[in-house]
């Protein structure tokens, strides 16, 4: 059973514009959720996180807006760089007491 | 300050061997976190070790274990290997276990492919 979703496999979005990345997830216990960017042969690289006693937190390019009434949360990149092509993945933590728990990540594709 | 190395970056084993991978966490990290990456399942938390013990524990059979040493590095072993542990295998290191907030740092991953 999956905790943590991301339904879109892959979006492609045009350079300049925004890129918005959806997540839902089914444990009412997570309470931190973060967003990790995978390039092909790297690790993920942590990008943003949300402690649930907030509903946004922006760091420069990169928003993440959290809806705890809707288990749903979603990263914001404005603008769109061709950089940011990549695999994102939405994780979530229950506290750290245990591992994150990973959503299977959406392919980000900025066309020029 | 060096990331978080992993060893070897590529692997190929035949079904039935024995694997073992390493870790160098981010220095002054104590925690040590594996995960396992498929494309099926995506990445799935395997264990932790934070002081030489092991804190946290996935959903993974008991052919899979680890240890981590006084120096905070890490191993992981896959006995009885079979073809669906076929994935890449991701270290992350983070400062401290159990706290959400404390970022959790990823090496480039070891591939390993059972034939």
């Amino acid at each position: 059973d999956q905790q943590v979703k991301q339904n879109s496999p892959s979006l492609s979005v045009q350079e300049g514009r925004i890129s918005i990345l959806n997540c839902d997830y089914t444990n009412s216990m997570f309470d931190y959720f973060l967003w990790y960017k995978k390039y092909p042969a790297e690790g993920p690289t942590f990008l943003i996180s949300i402690s649930s006693i907030k509903d946004k937190n922006e760091d420069g390019r990169f928003t993440v807006f959290l809806n705890k009434s809707a288990k749903h949360l979603s990263l914001h990149i404005v603008p769109s760089q061709p950089g940011d092509s990549a695999v994102y993945f939405c994780a979530a933590s229950r506290g750290g007491a245990d591992g994150l728990t990973f959503g299977k990540g959406t392919h980000l594709i900025i066309q020029p | 300050k060096a990331g978080v190395t992993q060893t070897p970056r590529y692997l190929i084993k035949t079904r039935g061997q024995q694997v073992t991978l390493s870790c160098s966490p981010i220095s002054g990290h104590r925690s040590v976190s594996w995960y396992q990456q498929t494309p099926g399942q995506g990445l799935q938390f395997l264990f932790e070790y934070f002081s030489e013990t092991q804190r946290n524990k996935g959903n993974f059979p008991g052919r899979f274990s680890g240890r981590q040493f006084s120096n905070s590095r890490s191993e992981m072993n896959v006995s009885t290997l079979e073809l669906g542990d076929s994935a890449l295998y991701l270290c992350a290191s983070s400062l401290w276990s159990g706290v959400a907030t404390d970022t959790q740092y990823f090496g480039p991953g070891t591939r390993l492919t059972v034939l």
